[in-house]
């Protein structure tokens, strides 16, 4: 899986959009990118990926960049629930079950009131 | 909507004991399934997978053994547990077969404390 670099901590004022980057210049043409978070002493949540094209849930969007080397992961309207730690994950996942995700050290995003 | 629990929620238990947590999903058929364990301040580590009933792959050797009895049940095992073998215990789902680049949706975890 190709590394993945993201700030240690951001702050974000509740209500405001928090934009959280991740850089992966190492990614490959076939690796999606995955993010997911973390709530103190609760298991991850996957939140959203994507490969090249921009995406968009209920949760959250993700901007990938043209030349795939990094993204944005932007929650439109933090509340101080979405405080946790964001991890962002480089990687093919071939579906045969193999396929053991690594976190790296993420980035804690703090909401504040 | 698919859905995962895993129980305990905690576990205090001595060094020689046997453990066994379990893991369920409902809302899908046939999913592969994952036991992780999360050690304090550090990242995932796979431990167990499998991708049908009585089908477990080991990622690492280890005091803990898995196994699924159902489609849909996960159990993860020791006989003996080490000091060693604390930490956040994560079960994860994802949907199997020929789709790639499902994601994993995981557990609450149990927190397993040795004594």
């Amino acid at each position: 899986d190709a590394k993945t670099t993201q700030p240690t901590s951001m702050d974000c004022a509740e209500g405001r959009a928090a934009n959280l980057p991740c850089n992966h210049s190492t990614i490959s043409g076939n690796e999606y990118v995955y993010w997911y978070r973390q709530i103190h002493s609760q298991g991850p949540q996957y939140i959203i990926h994507g490969l090249k094209n921009n995406e968009t849930n209920e949760m959250a969007s993700l901007i990938i960049t043209e030349d795939r080397k990094s993204s944005t992961l932007i929650l439109p309207h933090a509340t101080l629930r979405d405080t946790a730690v964001y991890y962002c994950i480089v990687r093919v996942v071939s579906g045969g079950g193999a396929d053991g995700l690594t976190f790296g050290k993420g980035t804690h995003l703090i909401i504040q009131p | 909507s698919q859905t995962i629990h895993q129980w305990p929620a905690t576990l205090v238990q001595p060094v020689g004991s046997p453990l066994s947590l379990e893991c369920t999903v409902e809302g899908t058929s046939n999913p592969n399934l994952y036991w992780y364990r999360q050690a304090a301040g550090r990242g995932l580590q796979l431990l167990f997978y499998s991708v049908g009933i009585g089908q477990i792959s080991s990622e690492v050797p280890q005091n803990l053994s898995a196994s699924r009895p159902q489609d849909r049940q996960f159990i993860l095992s020791s006989k003996k547990l080490l000091l060693s073998d604390s930490g956040f215990y994560l079960c994860a789902w994802s949907v199997s077969g020929t789709v790639v680049n499902q994601p994993q949706h995981f557990g609450d975890g149990t927190r397993l404390s040795i004594l």
